[in-house]
């Protein structure tokens, strides 16, 4: 079965600052995909950033990048110049694609990294 | 507009009760999903449905059904509530081509007193 496991039930970062947000996650198949999801006070689940595991180039989506150690299991989330609207929950996530019946398109999350942005 | 819309966002119902979740999309997306949070564990699959004729048990379905009344409608109902269903809601949609990348609504909160 897969884990994810967030060690970081806390962050706070100064606005325009750059955090990081550490995952790492335990499976044996070569083939899965990991994602970012942000939860803010209005409780949507917004999708920030996905990676494929057989793509070596870490994914970039405007502020937010990604650093994938696939040979650690690692996937940390890097915001640069964060903003105020930045401060949430944020969720690692992973999803095996060839899981069948009840594991079905099911996404493993982590425990999740609540992170604020100080003015 | 939303996307992926959820009714209620709050609801608080007494055990033994039936009640009803309902998510619509307008994503066009053939793939939907209801998954449960509770804090600290983050989401869990309740149900998920390939099409209106194809629907699945997820990871903890017990106490739960679902009904797929349409491609953009998945609603799901607590035949008789208890207090440890007490938790946030999330309908989710995918779409064929990219089944990997779920959408999500803006969740149901649901109190079982």
């Amino acid at each position: 079965a897969q884990t994810v496991t967030q060690s970081q039930p806390e962050m706070s970062v100064q606005e325009a600052e750059t955090v990081t947000l550490s995952c790492t996650y335990d499976t044996s198949e070569s083939n899965y995909y990991l994602f970012w999801y942000k939860q803010p006070p209005s409780r949507q689940m917004i999708l920030v950033i996905r990676q494929e595991a057989y793509k070596q180039q870490n994914a970039t989506e405007n502020r937010f990048s990604v650093n994938f150690q696939k040979a650690a299991k690692s996937f940390s989330l890097k915001i640069s110049d964060s903003q105020l609207g930045d401060t949430a929950m944020y969720f690692c996530a992973f999803m095996n694609p060839n899981a069948g019946g009840t594991s079905y398109g099911k996404l493993t999350f982590g425990q999740g990294t609540i992170l604020t942005v100080h003015p | 507009d939303a996307d992926v819309t959820q009714t209620p966002r709050n609801r608080i119902t007494k055990t033994g009760k039936r009640i009803m979740l309902e998510c619509s999309q307008t994503k066009g997306h053939d793939r939907m999903y209801w998954y449960r949070q509770d804090p600290g564990l983050g989401l869990q699959l309740i149900y998920y449905s390939f099409d209106v004729k194809d629907i699945n048990k997820g990871e903890i379905s017990d106490g739960y059904s679902v009904s797929r009344q349409a491609q953009a409608k998945f609603s799901l109902s607590l035949e008789s509530a208890i207090p440890n269903q007490t938790a946030l809601y999330f309908c989710a949609t995918s779409d064929r081509l990219r089944p990997e990348t779920q959408y999500f609504g803006p969740g149901t909160r649901l109190l079982v007193l």
